[in-house]
């Protein structure tokens, strides 16, 4: 079915340890974006690619770097991971902009212990 | 600061009645208006949105009420029933490329 893939789909980390995020859309979708959901604070944007090669921060950035490796694959990785980085991670796409709302993975939960 | 405020964060409704949940926002730039749908372990899916030169929406059973000079936005769940329990999220759009969320209302629909 075509849509955005994430893995893994649930991740331990110690605090310190490194880790990326992978998500592929197969919609040829030019934007792709990284939020994080916490309970009590919806979901909150970490970074953004508007178009293949370029990347800007969201709401949220500190900690995280993004890579978009072609259209259809935008990678999160956490260098240093730190509790407070515990949550859901959802990537998502949308075909120019955001006009016509995002297609969204289905999430990857991160616990870093 | 949040960007979007939902109410209420929980919701109790029974079968065949009606949900209502709301938004606010304070950004005049916003300029799009979606609902989102989320079940556990899935990602939230579009469910429904307007735009801001519409003042409501409706498909089905769910209708978007917009109103522009009070800054308000919500959405309306009629003849609700236990399929639709799950988080709704609103947002928001800014410069045509981010979404700003509100902080979800988990809604529970009793048989």
């Amino acid at each position: 079915n075509a849509g955005v893939t994430q893995t893994p789909k649930f991740q331990v980390l110690k605090t310190g340890q490194s880790m990326t995020l992978q998500c592929a859309q197969d919609m040829n979708h030019n934007s792709m974006y990284w939020y994080r959901q916490d309970p009590g604070m919806g979901l909150r944007l970490i970074y953004y690619s508007a178009s293949e090669g370029t990347t800007d921060k969201g709401e949220v950035p500190n900690g995280y770097n993004v890579s978009r490796l072609n259209k259809r694959e935008f990678s999160l990785r956490l260098e240093s991971a730190a509790p407070s980085q515990t949550s859901v991670y959802f990537c998502a796409s949308s075909a120019t902009g955001a006009g016509l709302g995002y297609t969204f993975g289905s999430g990857t939960r991160l616990t870093v212990v | 600061q949040q960007q979007v405020k939902q109410s209420p964060q929980s919701l109790i409704v029974q079968k065949g009645g009606i949900s209502i949940i709301n938004c606010a926002y304070e950004n005049t730039a916003f300029d799009y208006f979606p609902w989102y749908q989320q079940f556990p372990g899935k990602g939230p899916a579009l469910l429904i949105a307007i735009r801001p030169d519409v003042s409501e929406k409706k498909e089905g059973r769910f209708t978007i009420s917009f109103n522009k000079s009070a800054k308000q936005f919500s959405l309306h769940i009629m003849d609700s029933q236990p399929g639709d329990s799950a988080t709704y999220f609103c947002a928001a759009l800014y410069n045509f490329n981010k979404f700003y969320f509100g902080s979800g209302t988990k809604l529970n629909v009793k048989p």
